[in-house]
């Protein structure tokens, strides 16, 4: 168990929707990354936030957007969901920014859009 | 820009023999270098890192790397596997060039047959 939560662990959905997945970093960890992966793309970084800011942003989607709240748990929201958006939803936690830094990860939700 | 190469997609290997899981990347310059797990419907696990020093890193579960600077090369191996093994490894690289987000490979499926 990494100490990093993320609910829910299934969602099925259909086109066109909206969804919300949430993450909880460990205890103390002030860094939030979100990553998803597909069998097509493999593990791709979407977003990362350092206690409250969005401080990178790789490969994620207009449609997609993610905060991160006071509480330091963060919501990555996809919209307009497509067929190809089915993929793996990974969180990450870290407790520091850097080189040196250990990324500890949930286990994921699963999201299948039908 | 930073790339990393897992040269194979899946590794087949009998219980109890030796095992390679091949990693190069592209840019030598102040490279740091990480191997994650993932077991089956789980997250993904750091196994090892590399900051600086001793290029022979030892990671949980009898794992150990090999930092080459003139190959760029980190190269996972471990003398001995177990059906626990079976996984899913990833290597990644982060340098200052790609503001120390990590850059992710392809992932190799180490397959471990009785």
């Amino acid at each position: 168990d990494s100490g990093v939560t993320q609910t829910p662990k299934h969602l099925i959905t259909a086109t066109g929707q909206r969804v919300t997945l949430r993450c909880s970093p460990r205890s103390g960890d002030l860094s939030v990354y979100w990553y998803q992966q597909s069998l097509d793309q493999g593990l791709q970084f979407l977003i990362q936030y350092y206690n409250g800011e969005e401080r990178a942003k790789g490969n994620i989607l207009e449609r997609f957007s993610a905060q991160q709240f006071p509480d330091l748990h963060s919501e990555l929201n996809l919209s307009s969901l497509e067929l190809g958006d089915s993929a793996l939803y990974f969180c990450a936690s870290s407790a520091v920014v850097g080189p040196q830094e250990t990324q500890y990860f949930g286990p994921g939700t699963r999201l299948l859009v039908l | 820009a930073q790339s990393v190469t897992q040269l194979d997609s899946q590794v087949p290997v009998f219980e109890e023999a030796p095992v390679e899981l091949r990693c190069n990347y592209s840019s030598s310059v102040s490279v740091y270098l990480f191997w994650y797990v993932q077991y089956p419907n789980q997250g993904l696990q750091l196994l090892l890192k590399y900051l600086s020093g001793s290029t022979l890193v030892k990671g949980i579960n009898g794992f150990e790397a090999e930092f080459n600077k003139s190959q760029t090369s980190f190269h996972l191996r471990k003398p001995s596997v177990h059906i626990s093994d079976t996984a899913e490894y990833f290597c990644a690289v982060t340098d200052p060039g790609s503001n120390y987000q990590l850059i992710w490979g392809a992932g190799t499926k180490l397959i471990i047959k009785p």
